[in-house]
């Protein structure tokens, strides 16, 4: 089974703040994924990566920067964490071709105040 | 800009009974994928639509992709408890940089004893 990690479930933290997110798969997929939940918004992309150093942003990339720099992490990074940014970050990880779908991580709900 | 809609976005059920979730979206796509999300938890692949006329089957779930009308649709047949949860459609967007998800809004989905 493929397997997406991420390292903390609930995080908060303070305006200003740089914070990371780190996500982990097991399945060597080439594809990862970060988005953020919001209700009533559903799932939006932020960036995502199709192989290591390689990165592409995605709807709303404004406030953030990601970095992987191993096939099996891709990290998020708020470089000064603002209250509008709180929310649910799901990252996800896709294997090569069009027949595999997005595999989800548990999730980070993040609080900044 | 690719929109992708959902409806209804809330559904009460009674238990037994049939309903369909419609998903249309604004452009061309061949590529569809249906996702369930339990409270709380992360998001969980239910189907992979990839070509027109797909129709894949699992228990009670029943998805069906019609290109060329740019609409799918989720149809519960004899809903039990155990199939509240809120789903998604989530739209590939073709040419250019492929693998990038656009995600309804997800329809929250209560079945009532």
């Amino acid at each position: 089974d493929v397997k997406v990690t991420q390292s903390s479930r609930y995080l908060v933290k303070r305006t200003g703040e740089k914070v990371f997110l780190e996500c982990v798969q097991d399945m060597d997929h080439e594809n990862m994924f970060w988005y953020r939940q919001d209700p009533g918004l559903g799932l939006r992309l932020i960036y995502f990566s199709y192989d290591v150093k390689m990165k592409e942003k995605g709807d709303i990339p404004e406030g953030y920067s990601v970095s992987r720099e191993k096939k099996e992490r891709f990290s998020l990074i708020l470089e000064s964490a603002s209250t509008n940014q709180t929310s649910m970050y799901l990252c996800a990880s896709k294997g090569a071709g069009l027949s595999y779908e997005q595999y989800f991580g548990p999730g980070t709900r993040l609080t900044v105040t | 800009e690719l929109k992708v809609e959902q409806n209804p976005l809330f559904l009460s059920m009674q238990e037994e009974k049939n309903y369909t979730i419609y998903c249309n979206y604004s452009t061309t796509s061949d590529r569809l994928y249906w996702y369930r999300q339990d409270p709380g938890k992360s998001l969980e692949s239910l189907f992979v639509l990839l070509s027109n006329g797909a129709v894949k089957q699992e228990g009670r779930l029943m998805a069906s992709l019609d290109t060329k009308a740019r609409l799918s649709t989720l149809h519960i047949t004899a809903a039990v408890h155990d199939l509240s949860a809120t789903y998604f459609c989530a739209v590939d967007r073709s040419g250019g940089s492929n693998y990038k998800l656009t995600f309804g809004k997800g329809t929250l989905l209560t079945v009532n004893p």
